[in-house]
C-alpha cells in the first residue's frame, strides 16, 4: 500500500475554474504536510503547507487538512494556463524524518 | 524564500565514469539534505538522506557504494555517481530542509529542492 495516494490524472479544467487535488495518507502519526508544483522538466516547488485541521489559504491555492479521514486537499482558484504542472502531495513521517511524496497529478488548465 | 543551488546543472559522460554533482543551501544552514531521482513521468524517488558530519543513510536497494554522499558542511552535499551506466541517466534533484522560524511564521521540516542535474549517460 503507497504511503501517500493521489489520483494520478491528468485533471483538465478549464481557465477561471476550481481545480481540486486530492490525497490520503495512511500514517497516521503524520503532523505535517505539503503541496508542491512541479513543471515538466523542473524541480519540485513548494506552494503550501499545512499542519492543523481545516483550511489554509494563500491567493488562490487554499489547502485543507482532515486528520481523522487522512485527507488532504489542494484547491486552485481562477486556474490560470499557467498553473498546469505536476503536483505533489507529500507527508512528513511518524517522528518528522522522512517526507514521503505521492506520484503526483497532473493538472491542464485549459485557456 | 530558501534558495538551493546545484551544479551542474545537465552532464553528459562516457559509460564507465564518475560525475559529482553539488548541492549548496546558499542562504540557510541544512543539518539535513535529502537525495532524489526522477524518471521521465514518474515520481521523486529517494535515494538517501544525508546529514551533516555522518554517514548518509540510504533508502533500500540504492547501492551506497556506488551513490557516494558526502554532508562535509551545513551548506553543502555531494552526490558522486561512480562507474556511471546508461540506466543511470536520471533527473537528480537534492533538497534542504530548512526551519521557517525567521519568517515569523511556525512551519518546520519544509524541504526546498534545488533545480535539479540531469545526468546522461552515453
Amino acid at each position: 500500500q503507497k504511503e501517500v495516494e493521489q489520483n494520478s490524472g491528468p485533471l483538465s479544467v478549464p481557465e477561471g475554474a476550481i481545480a481540486s487535488l486530492n490525497c490520503t495518507y495512511s500514517d497516521r502519526g503524520s503532523q505535517s504536510f505539503f503541496w508542491y508544483r512541479q513543471y515538466s522538466g523542473k524541480s519540485p516547488e513548494l506552494i503550501m503547507s499545512i499542519y492543523s485541521n481545516g483550511d489554509k489559504e494563500d491567493g488562490r491555492f487554499t489547502a485543507q487538512l482532515n486528520k481523522a479521514s487522512q485527507y488532504v486537499s489542494l484547491l486552485i482558484r481562477d486556474s490560470q494556463p499557467s498553473d498546469s504542472a505536476t503536483y505533489l502531495c507529500a507527508g512528513l513521517n511518524t517522528g518528522g524524518f522522512k517526507t514521503i511524496f505521492g506520484a503526483g497529478t497532473r493538472l491542464f488548465v485549459k485557456a | 524564500g530558501a534558495v538551493v543551488s546545484q551544479h551542474p546543472s545537465w552532464v553528459i559522460c562516457k559509460s564507465g565514469t564518475s560525475v559529482k554533482i553539488e548541492c549548496r543551501s546558499l542562504d540557510f544552514q541544512a543539518t539535513t539534505m535529502f537525495w532524489y531521482r526522477q524518471f521521465p513521468k514518474q515520481s521523486l524517488m529517494l535515494m538517501a538522506t544525508s546529514n551533516e558530519g555522518s554517514k548518509a543513510t540510504y533508502e533500500q536497494g540504492v547501492e551506497k557504494d556506488k551513490f557516494l554522499i558526502n554532508h562535509a558542511s551545513l551548506t553543502l552535499s555531494t552526490l558522486t555517481v561512480t562507474s556511471a551506466h546508461p540506466e543511470d541517466s536520471s533527473f537528480y534533484i537534492c533538497s534542504a530542509e530548512g526551519w521557517q522560524g525567521a519568517k515569523g511564521t511556525s512551519s518546520y521540516n519544509e524541504q526546498f529542492f534545488g533545480p535539479g542535474t540531469r545526468l546522461t549517460v552515453l
